[in-house]
């Protein structure tokens, strides 16, 4: 069974700074990879999806993939306070695309 | 137009009572899904319908229902609502196929059960 870890747990940024989330997985074979992010009592917005190692950008979001490493990360350049929200890992796998996701990173990105 | 609807937003249960949550999609998505998402805790997959067909996972199998009457509306059903089902409940569509597996999550129904 597929288990996602994030770390940290929480982390807080100034705003402009470089905010790094990491997010490692136990099986590899696993399709994809997203980031979603959450605000306050409203529901997920995918951030990013990734599915090859490397690096994949969209916008101030870059996600990198190392599957030998089972791990994935997300950085968010020049953060804002409005990014302040709980990131979440998801790792797809399996014939009905199921997600897996990890616990979240709570970011505060200070002004 | 990627939207998922959920009705209510906010849900206040009393313990023992029954409890419907609502969700629609217009983007013709063959597969929805629920999740329970509690503070600090991942989002937990309850359930999904892909087309008319219910799977639902095997802890969570005989606490919640689900019915989807058409290809847009999909409900989740407690027949008796515990202390332990206060969360937030997020629906999700998916329209199945090559590169298309992307999950659109709605905005969430907060339940809180007294």
């Amino acid at each position: 069974q597929q288990k996602v870890q994030q770390s940290p747990e929480s982390l807080t940024v100034s705003e402009g700074a470089m905010a790094s989330l990491n997010c490692t997985f136990s099986d590899g074979t696993s399709n994809n990879f997203r980031w979603y992010r959450q605000h306050s009592a409203k529901g997920l917005e995918v951030l990013v999806s990734i599915f090859s190692d490397g690096e994949k950008e969209e916008g101030r979001f870059t996600a990198h993939l190392n599957r030998a490493n089972l791990h994935v990360s997300l950085h968010i350049r020049e953060p804002q306070p409005s990014d302040s929200a709980v990131y979440l890992c998801a790792v797809t796998g399996g014939s009905n695309a199921k997600l897996t996701f990890g616990k979240g990173t709570k970011l505060s990105v200070k002004s | 137009d990627t939207t998922v609807k959920q009705n209510p937003r906010y849900k206040l249960a009393r313990v023992g009572k029954p409890v419907n949550l609502i969700c629609s999609q217009t983007m013709n998505h063959d597969t929805m899904y629920w999740y329970q998402k509690k503070p600090n805790q991942a989002p937990k997959l309850l359930l999904f319908y892909y087309d008319k067909i219910l799977n639902r996972e095997a802890d969570t199998f005989e606490k919640f229902q689900s019915s989807r009457p058409n290809n847009s509306f999909c409900s989740l059903y407690i027949g008796s609502a515990g202390l332990e089902y206060s969360a937030m409940y997020l629906c999700a569509s998916r329209l199945t196929g090559w590169g298309q597996d992307t999950q659109y999550f709605g905005p969430g129904t907060r339940l809180l059960v007294l």
